[in-house]
């Protein structure tokens, strides 16, 4: 069974452009969850699709956005970027319902110059 | 979310058992506590989780106190692969849906040789 794979691994942008991540979630489930993680904020929620909704959403400027398509496949846009952006961006897949467990990708490493 | 409180890092011998605590005070009835682990640059891996008996899967055990305000994570065995962030993490649920996971600090802990 496939895991959840996010694309690409490492990116480099300059302050002010815009990056958009992909997250392609097991097989079979609904829901996505994106998460930053930066050395000094550990890690952070970000948002959570369920079903192609915004379900929940974390404590970020509407910089970052996210959508998902009907085929549970996510992306995460940050726009105007900036420096304090860099940070590895982590995607966590599940079923979306009971007690579920999330299974997370590798992550993608921005860093932004 | 109920906060959760773990020691910032732990030793333990290859071969021996690890005992992860996590005082969990504050938690509520409807909150479960989770386990993840992050081994350096890679996404977080679910462990296990429960709500208040004890669980049991391939990977560890789950002990939660009666009055569920702390619990302890064992890994029976420990191996130098478990070297590794460890998550301990309280998570609501409301209206049929868990609330996205808040990580904390976490533990790392060392397995020596």
């Amino acid at each position: 069974k496939a895991g959840v794979t996010q694309t690409p691994r490492y990116l480099i942008k300059t302050r002010g452009q815009q990056v958009t991540l992909s997250c392609s979630p097991i097989s079979g489930h609904r829901s996505v969850s994106w998460y930053q993680q930066t050395p000094g904020q550990g890690l952070q929620f970000l948002f959570e699709y369920f079903s192609e909704t915004q379900r929940n959403k974390g404590n970020f400027p509407g910089r970052f956005s996210g959508r998902q398509f009907s085929n549970s496949r996510s992306e995460m846009n940050v726009s105007t970027l900036e420096l304090g952006d860099s940070a590895l961006y982590l995607c966590a897949s599940s079923t979306g319902q009971g007690s579920y467990g999330y299974t997370f990708g590798s992550g993608t490493r921005l860093t932004v110059v | 979310d109920a906060k959760t409180t773990q020691p910032p890092s732990m030793d333990c011998a290859e071969g021996r058992a690890a005992n992860l605590p996590c005082n969990h005070s504050t938690i509520s009835g409807n909150e479960y506590v989770y386990w993840y682990r992050q081994i350096h640059s890679q996404g977080p891996q679910y462990i296990i989780h429960g709500l208040k008996n004890n669980e049991t899967n391939e990977m560890a055990s789950l002990i939660i106190t009666e009055d569920r305000k702390s619990s302890t994570l064992i890994l029976p065995h420990a191996t130098l692969r478990d070297t590794a962030v460890y998550y301990c993490i309280v998570r609501v649920w409301f209206m049929g849906s868990a609330r996205q996971l808040t990580f904390g600090s976490g533990t790392q802990l060392t397995v020596l040789p």
